[in-house]
């Protein structure tokens, strides 16, 4: 089945340790974003690529880091993991040129950061 | 600049209830509009669009939802809430490459 997925489904990790979360689709889409899901505060954009080899600053890119170095993954690293990175994470994609085309989400990453 | 504002972080309604959730938006361009669901502990699915042609749009499980520039707004509507209605809703509006999602209604259902 055509769609995105994300690994692992949920981590805890020690603070100051070095994450990567991984993004995977299969649907041949340019647009990739990497989001964060926080109680009250919905969903923040962390980082985007809007075709492999290119990326962009979102939201709230502070202390997150992604690579696109093909169309099909695209992994979020946490360098020096904090508790305010707990969160639930999203990854999305989109097919590109139309601004009408909606976003495809994967099942999420639960990450707690002790 | 593009941005979502979703009205009452919390909806309770009775199961078989109208479900009005609201939305509204700012933005620079024509928008493009989005509503999308999220069950307990999974991503987020497509409810409905609004892209271009006819303002009311209706979705899966039998949402629709109106497309009102004049008043910004673009809330999601269900004649009769089901139980399994219970969810996350956000609303989103996509500008170029970017989607910016408001913050999200959580819908309760009471029997």
């Amino acid at each position: 089945i055509a769609g995105i997925t994300q690994a692992p489904t949920s981590q805890i990790l020690a603070a100051g340790r070095r994450m990567t979360l991984r993004c995977t689709q299969d649907m041949r889409h340019n647009a990739m974003y990497w989001y964060r899901q926080d109680l009250g505060l919905g969903l923040r954009l962390i980082h985007y690529s809007n075709t492999a080899g290119t990326t962009g600053k979102g939201e709230v890119p502070d202390g997150y880091s992604v690579s696109r170095a093909n169309t099909d993954d695209f992994p979020l690293t946490l360098a020096s993991a904090v508790p305010s990175q707990t969160s639930v994470y999203f990854c999305a994609s989109r097919a590109r040129g139309t601004a009408n085309t909606e976003a495809f989400f994967g099942q999420g990453t639960r990450l707690t950061v002790v | 600049a593009q941005s979502v504002t979703q009205l009452g972080s919390h909806v309770s309604v009775s199961e078989g209830a109208l479900v009005l959730l609201r939305c509204n938006y700012s933005s620079s361009v024509p928008p493009y509009l989005f509503w999308y669901v999220q069950y307990p502990n999974q991503g987020l699915q497509l409810l409905l669009k609004y892209t271009t042609g006819a303002t009311l749009v209706k979705g899966i499980n039998g949402f629709e939802a109106e497309f009102k520039k004049s008043e910004t707004s673009f809330h999601l509507t269900k004649p009769s809430a089901h139980m399994s209605d219970a969810a996350e809703y956000f609303c989103a509006v996509a500008a170029g490459n970017q989607f910016y999602f408001g913050t999200g209604t959580s819908l309760t259902v009471i029997p």
